[in-house]
């Protein structure tokens, strides 16, 4: 099984700074037959179920907004939020959905300097 | 609109059994691969269970394998976990959420809550 490893923990940013959250896996999730990497990112607020934010390690999905950015290929990943809003204070995860069972990283938690 | 609204957690005994339901509505549920995801208190998001469209492909978690049981009534719109041998270990909330093949997860249920607890 795919185990995804993701640093740091937690990280305290600034209003309007960056935030980089990496991800790591233990094995390649690039698909050769289509070149696209099986890698998405979630957003969870507390008390909230996950919602997903970016497909493909880089393909923000519909109304997300453009200050949130992934990028990587193969085993090594990253999050950036690119200006930090309150309203992104948050536990963000990798998944991996290359392999026959899905696995999650075990989350970064995003809070406010 | 999209929804999907579990049901069946609650207080359960280690070694009892629980069954939960997840009902969806607003899409086409026989064209989505379904799972079940929980989180323990204060903890990440563990993968336990899928199956296919039609049921004929289904996987477990090691965790979970030989004691949870993931089935799917498509005429029902629902989908089911079948939990038994329950441990403490087991205590969380439970999700359930809908993908395409080899997509993530797009859409989540508000969960239900799972313990187990002498």
């Amino acid at each position: 099984d795919i185990v995804m490893t993701q640093s740091p923990d937690s990280l305290a940013v600034s209003l309007g700074e960056r935030a980089t959250i990496n991800c790591k896996s233990s094995q390649s999730v690039l698909h050769s037959s289509n070149n696209k990497n099986y890698l998405a990112w979630y957003q969870q607020k507390p008390g909230q179920p996950p919602k997903v934010l970016i497909h493909w390690a880089s393909t923000r999905e519909s109304g997300v907004p453009d200050r949130f950015s992934g990028s990587g290929s193969g085993t090594d990943f990253t999050l950036t939020i690119s200006r930090l809003q309150a309203e992104d204070v948050a536990i963000y995860y990798c998944q991996q959905y290359y392999g026959t069972r899905d696995s999650f990283g075990q989350g970064t938690k995003v809070e406010i300097k | 609109q999209v929804q999907l609204v579990e049901s069946g957690g609650g207080l359960v005994k280690p070694g009892g059994s629980l069954r939960l339901s997840c009902a969806a509505s607003g899409f086409t549920f026989s064209d989505y691969y379904m799972s079940w995801i929980r989180q323990a208190p204060g903890k990440g998001l563990e993968w336990i269970s899928y199956i296919s469209t039609v049921g004929a492909t289904i996987y477990y978690a090691e965790s979970v394998k030989g004691r949870f049981t993931i089935s799917r009534d498509n005429a029902k719109n629902s989908v089911y976990l079948q939990m038994d041998s329950l441990t403490t270990d087991d205590t969380a909330v439970y999700y359930c959420a809908r993908k395409r093949l080899a997509r993530p997860y797009d859409f989540w249920g508000q969960g239900v809550q799972v313990t187990v607890s002498s």
